[in-house]
């Protein structure tokens, strides 16, 4: 299975600032990463898929970038709405498998 | 619009069954794939298993031997059982909506505790 590690796992920032998390590959998962965001209450939200493409109705101050093994997701001018844990899962083979995750908080 | 829901029991003693129920609106059973992936406490998402849209099963590896995935299109439910459960099996069980291995849509999750 590909093993998928997140950094840092933990984030501390502060409103409007950018913050970025970055996910690495055990190996080559050509351009086939997704980033979710995970809040208490809520269903887990998809915001990219294929390491860049937004999800509908996602805004764009998410971004994703990367290919082969490591990959980063940035968000820019932080809303209060975005603090919460962040996950990566590759879906270039199976089984699917995602890193353990980076808590955004409020600094 | 999309939606899944979890359902099941919230305890289940040790070396019982979990029998998790996903009840989904928005789409077709027949159309889409759904997953099962469960979080223990504090810690990463791990896949567990799926109901492909044609009716075909596939499960995690490490899981294989305890657990079965099935469905009923007419109610629109794909149900999870994990026999065997331990301590370890405690966590909270997502059921989920993919496209290719993408997972588009989830639910709430529903916290399962494996206790006595």
């Amino acid at each position: 299975d590909v093993q998928m590690t997140q950094s840092p796992y933990n984030l501390a920032a502060s409103p409007g600032e950018s913050v970025s998390i970055n996910c690495k590959a055990s190996k080559s998962i050509s351009k086939y990463l997704a980033w979710y965001q995970q809040k208490p209450g809520k269903a887990n939200k998809l915001l990219i898929y294929d390491g860049s493409t937004l999800q509908s109705g996602i805004p764009s101050r998410f971004s994703g970038s990367g290919s082969g093994t490591d990959f980063t997701l940035t968000i820019r001018s932080l809303e209060p709405e975005d603090f919460g844990l962040y996950y990566c899962q590759q879906h270039n083979e199976y089984p699917p498998t995602f890193g353990g995750g980076t808590k955004l908080e409020l600094k | 619009q999309v939606q899944l829901k979890e359902s099941g029991p919230g305890l289940v003693q040790p070396s019982q069954t979990l029998s998790l129920t996903c009840t989904v609106s928005g789409f077709s059973l027949t159309s889409y794939n759904v997953h099962w992936v469960r979080q223990p406490p504090g810690k990463g998402l791990e896949w567990m298993g799926r109901m492909r849209y044609n009716g075909d099963t596939s499960y995690n590896s490490a899981l294989k031997s305890r657990l079965s995935i099935s469905r009923d299109t007419s109610k629109n439910q794909v149900f999870l059982k994990m026999n065997s459960l331990q301590t370890d099996d405690t966590g909270t069980y997502y059921c989920t909506r993919s496209i290719l291995w993408v997972f588009d849509y989830w639910g709430q999750g529903v916290m399962v505790t494996v206790s006595s």
